[in-house]
Parts: structure tokens; C-alpha cells; sequence
């Protein structure tokens, strides 16, 4: 089963919008990690945060980590239109040695 | 440098056939994981190397699914008896080490489809 679950599973917003994906898990974690995938291949690392971290900011990207609710949050501002991607977050379980564990992915589209 | 390349990028197979996807971690990366991608599916964990333990095949769908890694690097995975259900993109990833605040560069993938 999924440690990871996102929510919304799809998101459709216009360019220029803000962008929000929710992430929750069920177990002790390490860290947390959020990948792109475009068009089904081969995903790209966005962002890590580690458990003792509540946020963290790269670019236009910002990460949320509240480990008290399992849940992340990962917030696309300024939203273009090559942001449309699927983004998944990733668990780093504590119990698990360094296998990722991904959830089903939010599919984003920002329309131009 | 380099990143992660895979081998072949798609592949055909019949029902019953055996397959052997390759994959070609970064150069220097001790880690490397094999997941599968169904459509419109999250990954999931298939295995995983680390250097010269043992690797971990919690994540293998049956005893069909085999994978080694050779030298510490260049790893293929192998599917007997193909069932159409193995259809599916198979992602590998390599990373520094094992521990926790190593990202994770993954491969193009390998799209396999059994008819």
C-alpha cells in the first residue's frame, strides 16, 4: 500500500495562479522528498525536507512539513505554464533504510 | 555529468517471454533502486542495492522478478514468463548512499508492454 497520499489528485489553475499540493503519510519518517514527472518517464527531485525541518524554500517552490499531522504541503507560486507536470511526494521511512516510498501523485495543468 | 540511462526504452515482449532491463546508475553512486510505475499510477519499490550488502527484495511482485547489480554498478532486472500485468514503466534511481538526505536521480525508464 501507498505511504503517501496527495491531495488534490488533480489541480487545474491559470498562469500566474498559486499552486497547492497536500501530502499525508502514516508512519515515522526521515524525510520527505517531492518529485516532477513529466508525460509518465522519468522523474525529476524537487525538494527535501528532513524531519527535524517545518519548511524549507527553493525558487518558487516552498515545502511545509508538519510531522505532528503526517501531512506536507508544496506550494508552486507564480504558477507557468511549464509547471504542468505530476508531482509526488516521496517518504524516507524510518523503519525502511533508504527505499522511497511515493504516493499517487497530484496531476497538475496551468493553463496559459 | 552523466545521469542515470536505462535500456531499452521500450520494450515488447509476448505473454510468456522472459525480459532484462538494464539499467546504468551515476557514475560513483554505492545505491540504486529499481520501482515500477503503472499508468496513471504512484511508483512502487521493487529493490534496492546498496555497495556489497545484500540487497533488499522486499518490493518483488513474485519470485518472476529477479535483478542483479554487477560491480557496484551497471544493475539488470529480469522478468520470466511475462504475464500482461507486468506491463508497466520500470524506473531506476541511484544515489550517494544509503541514509536519509540523499536524493534520489532516476532514469528515463523502460516502458514495457507484454501482449
Amino acid at each position: 500500500s501507498q505511504q503517501g497520499e496527495e491531495d488534490p489528485q488533480a489541480l487545474s489553475i491559470q498562469e500566474g495562479e498559486n499552486a497547492t499540493m497536500n501530502c499525508s503519510y502514516k508512519t515515522s519518517i526521515n524525510n520527505l522528498q517531492w518529485y516532477r514527472q513529466n508525460s509518465g518517464r522519468g522523474l525529476v527531485h524537487l525538494i527535501l525536507i528532513r524531519s527535524n525541518e517545518r519548511e524549507k524554500h527553493s525558487g518558487r517552490l516552498r515545502v511545509t512539513l508538519d510531522t505532528s499531522k503526517k501531512s506536507s504541503s508544496l506550494l508552486i507560486t507564480a504558477s507557468r505554464a511549464a509547471d504542468t507536470a505530476s508531482y509526488f511526494c516521496a517518504t524516507d521511512a524510518a523503519t525502511s533504510g533508504s527505499r522511497l516510498t511515493f504516493g499517487e501523485g497530484t496531476q497538475l495543468t496551468v493553463n496559459p | 555529468g552523466a545521469g542515470v540511462s536505462q535500456s531499452p526504452s521500450n520494450k515488447v515482449t509476448e505473454k510468456g517471454k522472459d525480459v532484462e532491463l538494464r539499467c546504468d546508475p551515476i557514475s560513483g553512486h554505492t545505491a540504486l533502486y529499481w520501482y515500477r510505475q503503472s499508468l496513471g499510477q504512484g511508483l512502487e519499490f521493487l529493490i534496492y542495492f546498496q555497495g556489497n550488502s545484500a540487497p533488499d527484495k522486499s518490493g518483488l511482485p513474485s519470485d518472476r522478478f529477479s535483478a542483479e547489480r554487477t560491480g557496484g554498478s551497471v544493475s539488470t532486472l529480469t522478468i520470466q514468463r511475462t504475464q500482461q500485468e507486468d506491463s508497466a514503466v520500470y524506473l531506476c534511481a541511484s544515489s550517494m548512499d544509503r541514509g536519509s538526505s540523499y536524493e534520489q536521480y532516476f532514469g528515463p525508464g523502460t516502458r514495457l508492454t507484454v501482449t
